[in-house]
């Protein structure tokens, strides 16, 4: 079975500044791992996703994540935030199986301050 | 394309009614699945289904009920309505393969049960 931990529940960061939010996930095989994004009112959108490919992942928006499977970990990333960079983050974790569920970490609110 | 197609956007039910929410997709996806989002607990798992005839359990599944008797539909019972069954309600599917696996998500459902 798949879980992931998203091991902050708010982030708090100055405009210009590097953003990192954390991802640890557990998974019996490799898993897939994706990051989702949803504004307020909004749906979720994709950012980006690892599918053992390049551990280095480049998302949308300047984002980026690697993979560490030595660590279990799934880290976000960008060099320097925007204020429309303000929004609930979710790490997603599915199993190697095409029968695996696909679980969601508990989010991470990004705000961004001037 | 459609997409996912998820009714009815908004309910609202009284302590012990019954409803169905419908969800539909037009991608021949194999996966389906039923997420509640819930504030500070990101998206939890209700059901998911893995093809035609075939649904599971997820994270959590007491009060509601799914069936999956065609590829494209993948609809959510509430038996009998409770307060703690208020959230918004996402269905998404994806395509079988964990290489690809990402998630595309219905515009989300708001039920609120008195």
């Amino acid at each position: 079975a798949q879980s992931v931990t998203q091991l902050d529940s708010h982030v708090s960061v100055s405009e210009g500044t590097p953003v990192l939010l954390r991802c640890n996930y557990s998974s019996s095989y490799s898993p897939s791992l994706f990051w989702y994004v949803q504004h307020p009112n909004k749906g979720l959108q994709l950012l980006l996703k690892y599918t053992s490919a390049a551990t280095l992942v480049k998302g949308i928006n300047g984002f980026e994540a690697e993979f560490k499977k030595s660590e279990t970990s799934f880290h976000l990333t960008k060099p320097s935030a925007h204020m429309s960079d303000a929004a609930e983050y979710f790490c997603v974790v599915r199993g190697y199986s095409s029968a695996s569920k696909i679980i969601f970490g508990s989010g991470t609110r990004l705000s961004i301050r001037p | 394309n459609a997409g996912v197609t998820q009714t009815p956007k908004f309910q609202v039910l009284k302590t012990g009614q019954s409803m169905t929410l419908q969800c539909a997709q037009d991608m021949n996806h194999e996966y389906m699945s039923w997420y509640r989002q819930d504030p500070g607990m990101g998206l939890r798992l209700i059901h998911y289904s893995v093809g035609a005839g075939i649904t599971d359990q997820g994270e959590v599944p007491n009060g509601y009920n799914v069936s999956r008797s065609t590829t494209e539909d993948f609809p959510l019972r509430l038996l009998s309505a409770a307060p703690s069954q208020t959230s918004v309600y996402f269905c998404a599917s994806s395509s079988g393969t964990s290489e690809s696996g990402e998630l595309f998500f219905g515009e989300g459902s708001r039920l609120t049960v008195l």
